[in-house]
Protein backbone atom coordinates (compact mmCIF):
# COMPACT_ATOMS: atom_id res chain seq x y z
CA UNK A 1 0.00 0.00 0.00
CA UNK A 2 1.19 4.00 -0.46
CA UNK A 3 1.56 5.53 2.16
CA UNK A 4 3.94 8.60 3.21
CA UNK A 5 4.93 9.10 6.74
CA UNK A 6 6.16 12.15 8.60
CA UNK A 7 6.82 11.23 12.09
CA UNK A 8 6.98 14.98 13.54
CA UNK A 9 3.54 17.16 13.85
CA UNK A 10 6.39 19.55 15.15
CA UNK A 11 9.90 20.72 15.00
CA UNK A 12 11.28 23.48 16.41
CA UNK A 13 14.93 24.61 15.95
CA UNK A 14 17.04 27.72 16.70
CA UNK A 15 18.09 30.25 13.44
CA UNK A 16 21.33 29.45 12.31
CA UNK A 17 20.97 25.87 13.11
CA UNK A 18 20.45 22.66 11.01
CA UNK A 19 17.12 21.34 9.83
CA UNK A 20 15.83 18.12 9.47
CA UNK A 21 12.48 17.45 8.17
CA UNK A 22 12.05 13.73 7.63
CA UNK A 23 9.65 11.71 5.21
CA UNK A 24 9.71 7.98 4.78
CA UNK A 25 7.23 6.03 1.96
CA UNK A 26 6.26 3.16 0.92
CA UNK A 27 5.63 2.17 -2.25
CA UNK A 28 6.01 -1.03 -4.64
CA UNK A 29 7.29 0.93 -7.20
CA UNK A 30 9.81 3.67 -8.77
CA UNK A 31 8.51 6.48 -6.37
CA UNK A 32 8.20 10.16 -6.82
CA UNK A 33 8.22 12.32 -4.04
CA UNK A 34 7.81 15.93 -3.68
CA UNK A 35 7.97 18.38 -0.64
CA UNK A 36 5.46 20.90 -0.45
CA UNK A 37 5.80 23.86 1.66
CA UNK A 38 2.26 26.12 2.71
CA UNK A 39 3.79 29.63 4.43
CA UNK A 40 1.43 31.59 7.08
CA UNK A 41 -1.89 33.00 5.45
CA UNK A 42 -0.22 31.64 2.05
CA UNK A 43 -1.52 28.97 -0.36
CA UNK A 44 0.09 25.85 -0.35
CA UNK A 45 3.11 25.66 -2.66
CA UNK A 46 5.62 22.88 -4.18
CA UNK A 47 9.17 23.58 -2.72
CA UNK A 48 11.15 20.82 -4.68
CA UNK A 49 10.74 17.39 -6.29
CA UNK A 50 13.40 14.69 -6.08
CA UNK A 51 13.68 14.21 -9.83
CA UNK A 52 14.89 17.82 -10.42
CA UNK A 53 17.60 16.98 -7.90
CA UNK A 54 17.70 20.99 -6.88
CA UNK A 55 17.63 23.03 -4.03
CA UNK A 56 15.38 25.05 -3.53
CA UNK A 57 15.63 27.98 -0.79
CA UNK A 58 18.85 26.30 0.51
CA UNK A 59 16.35 23.34 0.73
CA UNK A 60 17.71 19.69 -0.19
CA UNK A 61 15.95 16.20 -0.23
CA UNK A 62 17.73 13.02 -1.47
CA UNK A 63 15.67 9.96 -2.29
CA UNK A 64 17.08 7.00 -0.07
CA UNK A 65 15.62 3.90 -1.69
CA UNK A 66 17.28 1.38 0.67
CA UNK A 67 15.76 3.32 3.57
CA UNK A 68 12.78 4.56 1.67
CA UNK A 69 12.88 7.76 2.89
CA UNK A 70 12.81 11.42 1.41
CA UNK A 71 14.54 13.88 3.99
CA UNK A 72 14.04 17.16 3.77
CA UNK A 73 16.93 19.17 4.80
CA UNK A 74 18.71 22.58 5.21
CA UNK A 75 21.91 23.43 7.02
CA UNK A 76 21.09 27.06 8.29
CA UNK A 77 17.80 27.71 9.43
CA UNK A 78 16.10 31.27 8.87
CA UNK A 79 13.39 32.45 10.16
CA UNK A 80 11.14 32.72 6.81
CA UNK A 81 11.44 28.98 6.90
CA UNK A 82 8.49 28.61 9.16
CA UNK A 83 6.08 26.79 7.70
CA UNK A 84 4.20 23.77 7.55
CA UNK A 85 5.63 21.13 5.41
CA UNK A 86 4.06 18.26 3.75
CA UNK A 87 5.93 15.35 1.73
CA UNK A 88 3.40 13.70 -1.54
CA UNK A 89 4.23 10.78 -3.07
CA UNK A 90 3.00 10.15 -6.63
CA UNK A 91 0.44 7.53 -7.02
CA UNK A 92 -1.17 6.80 -10.35
CA UNK A 93 -0.66 8.85 -13.53
CA UNK A 94 -1.56 12.29 -11.69
CA UNK A 95 -2.25 11.94 -8.19
CA UNK A 96 -0.55 12.77 -4.90
CA UNK A 97 -0.83 11.42 -1.67
CA UNK A 98 0.41 13.61 1.69
CA UNK A 99 1.98 13.06 4.73
CA UNK A 100 0.22 14.23 7.59
CA UNK A 101 2.83 17.32 7.91
CA UNK A 102 5.50 19.01 10.09
CA UNK A 103 5.38 22.40 11.31
CA UNK A 104 8.42 23.91 11.39
CA UNK A 105 9.20 26.65 13.55
CA UNK A 106 12.40 28.72 13.47
CA UNK A 107 13.56 30.59 16.82
CA UNK A 108 15.13 33.81 16.58
CA UNK B 1 1.22 32.29 -13.28
CA UNK B 2 -1.46 29.68 -12.66
CA UNK B 3 -4.22 31.11 -10.54
CA UNK B 4 -6.55 28.47 -8.72
CA UNK B 5 -9.45 30.45 -7.28
CA UNK B 6 -11.88 29.38 -4.85
CA UNK B 7 -14.87 30.91 -4.12
CA UNK B 8 -15.30 32.14 -0.63
CA UNK B 9 -12.71 32.09 1.82
CA UNK B 10 -14.85 31.55 4.49
CA UNK B 11 -18.16 29.90 5.01
CA UNK B 12 -20.36 29.19 7.76
CA UNK B 13 -23.25 26.58 7.36
CA UNK B 14 -26.05 24.81 9.39
CA UNK B 15 -26.56 21.17 9.78
CA UNK B 16 -28.15 19.76 7.17
CA UNK B 17 -27.69 22.31 4.71
CA UNK B 18 -26.33 22.03 0.96
CA UNK B 19 -23.18 23.71 0.64
CA UNK B 20 -20.94 24.04 -2.95
CA UNK B 21 -17.48 24.99 -2.66
CA UNK B 22 -16.42 26.18 -6.13
CA UNK B 23 -13.28 26.57 -8.05
CA UNK B 24 -11.88 28.03 -10.92
CA UNK B 25 -8.73 27.64 -12.90
CA UNK B 26 -7.41 28.93 -15.53
CA UNK B 27 -4.18 27.32 -16.98
CA UNK B 28 -6.44 24.95 -18.93
CA UNK B 29 -5.46 21.85 -16.40
CA UNK B 30 -6.88 18.78 -17.32
CA UNK B 31 -6.58 17.79 -13.30
CA UNK B 32 -8.63 19.10 -11.09
CA UNK B 33 -8.90 18.33 -7.54
CA UNK B 34 -10.65 18.64 -3.68
CA UNK B 35 -8.52 18.10 -0.09
CA UNK B 36 -9.96 18.47 3.08
CA UNK B 37 -6.84 19.79 5.13
CA UNK B 38 -6.95 19.10 9.08
CA UNK B 39 -4.08 19.31 11.87
CA UNK B 40 -2.68 16.53 12.34
CA UNK B 41 -4.37 14.46 9.29
CA UNK B 42 -2.70 16.15 6.80
CA UNK B 43 -4.52 17.09 3.40
CA UNK B 44 -7.16 13.98 2.45
CA UNK B 45 -8.02 13.50 -1.45
CA UNK B 46 -11.76 13.37 -1.46
CA UNK B 47 -12.41 13.86 -5.25
CA UNK B 48 -10.56 14.26 -8.44
CA UNK B 49 -11.50 14.80 -12.22
CA UNK B 50 -9.10 14.25 -15.23
CA UNK B 51 -11.31 15.15 -17.64
CA UNK B 52 -14.98 17.42 -18.13
CA UNK B 53 -17.76 15.14 -16.94
CA UNK B 54 -15.36 12.80 -15.23
CA UNK B 55 -14.83 12.36 -11.75
CA UNK B 56 -13.08 9.37 -9.10
CA UNK B 57 -13.05 9.14 -5.82
CA UNK B 58 -10.52 9.89 -3.60
CA UNK B 59 -9.82 8.61 0.04
CA UNK B 60 -12.70 10.03 1.62
CA UNK B 61 -15.83 10.86 -0.45
CA UNK B 62 -17.90 10.07 1.70
CA UNK B 63 -20.54 12.84 2.34
CA UNK B 64 -19.44 14.75 -1.01
CA UNK B 65 -20.10 15.15 -4.85
CA UNK B 66 -18.22 16.77 -7.23
CA UNK B 67 -19.24 18.07 -10.73
CA UNK B 68 -17.37 19.12 -13.75
CA UNK B 69 -19.32 20.82 -16.06
CA UNK B 70 -16.25 23.06 -17.72
CA UNK B 71 -12.86 22.23 -18.08
CA UNK B 72 -11.57 25.47 -15.35
CA UNK B 73 -14.35 24.35 -12.52
CA UNK B 74 -14.80 22.04 -10.20
CA UNK B 75 -17.11 22.14 -7.19
CA UNK B 76 -17.68 20.04 -4.18
CA UNK B 77 -20.84 19.72 -2.96
CA UNK B 78 -21.90 18.69 0.56
CA UNK B 79 -25.89 17.08 0.48
CA UNK B 80 -26.19 17.68 3.92
CA UNK B 81 -23.49 19.41 6.01
CA UNK B 82 -22.48 17.86 9.10
CA UNK B 83 -20.82 19.31 12.16
CA UNK B 84 -17.74 16.36 11.39
CA UNK B 85 -17.33 18.07 7.89
CA UNK B 86 -16.10 21.13 9.59
CA UNK B 87 -12.37 21.57 7.90
CA UNK B 88 -10.27 23.50 5.60
CA UNK B 89 -10.80 22.84 1.73
CA UNK B 90 -8.34 23.35 -0.87
CA UNK B 91 -8.89 22.84 -4.56
CA UNK B 92 -6.14 22.20 -6.55
CA UNK B 93 -5.18 21.44 -10.88
CA UNK B 94 -2.33 19.90 -12.80
CA UNK B 95 -1.74 19.41 -16.70
CA UNK B 96 -0.79 15.63 -17.12
CA UNK B 97 1.61 13.87 -15.56
CA UNK B 98 5.35 14.78 -17.06
CA UNK B 99 8.90 15.42 -15.35
CA UNK B 100 7.60 18.65 -13.87
CA UNK B 101 4.67 17.41 -12.23
CA UNK B 102 3.09 19.81 -10.13
CA UNK B 103 -0.50 20.53 -8.51
CA UNK B 104 -1.57 24.03 -8.04
CA UNK B 105 -3.46 25.10 -5.34
CA UNK B 106 -6.15 27.46 -4.40
CA UNK B 107 -6.43 29.51 -1.06
CA UNK B 108 -8.49 27.44 0.42
CA UNK B 109 -11.96 27.46 1.94
CA UNK B 110 -12.25 27.33 5.73
CA UNK B 111 -16.01 26.05 6.22
CA UNK B 112 -17.59 25.95 9.35
CA UNK B 113 -20.88 23.71 10.24
CA UNK B 114 -22.59 24.26 13.55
Amino acid sequence: AQRVTQPEKLLSVFKGAPVELKCNYSYSGSPELFWYVQYSRQRLQLLLRHISRESIKGFTADLNKGETSFHLKKPFAQEEDSAMYYCALKRGANNLFFGTGTRLTVIP
Amino acid sequence: DVKVTQSSRYLVKRTGEKVFLECVQDMDHENMFWYRQDPGLGLRLIYFSYDVKMKEKGDIPEGYSVSREKKERFSLILESASTNQTSMYLCASSSHAGVSYEQYFGPGTRLTVT
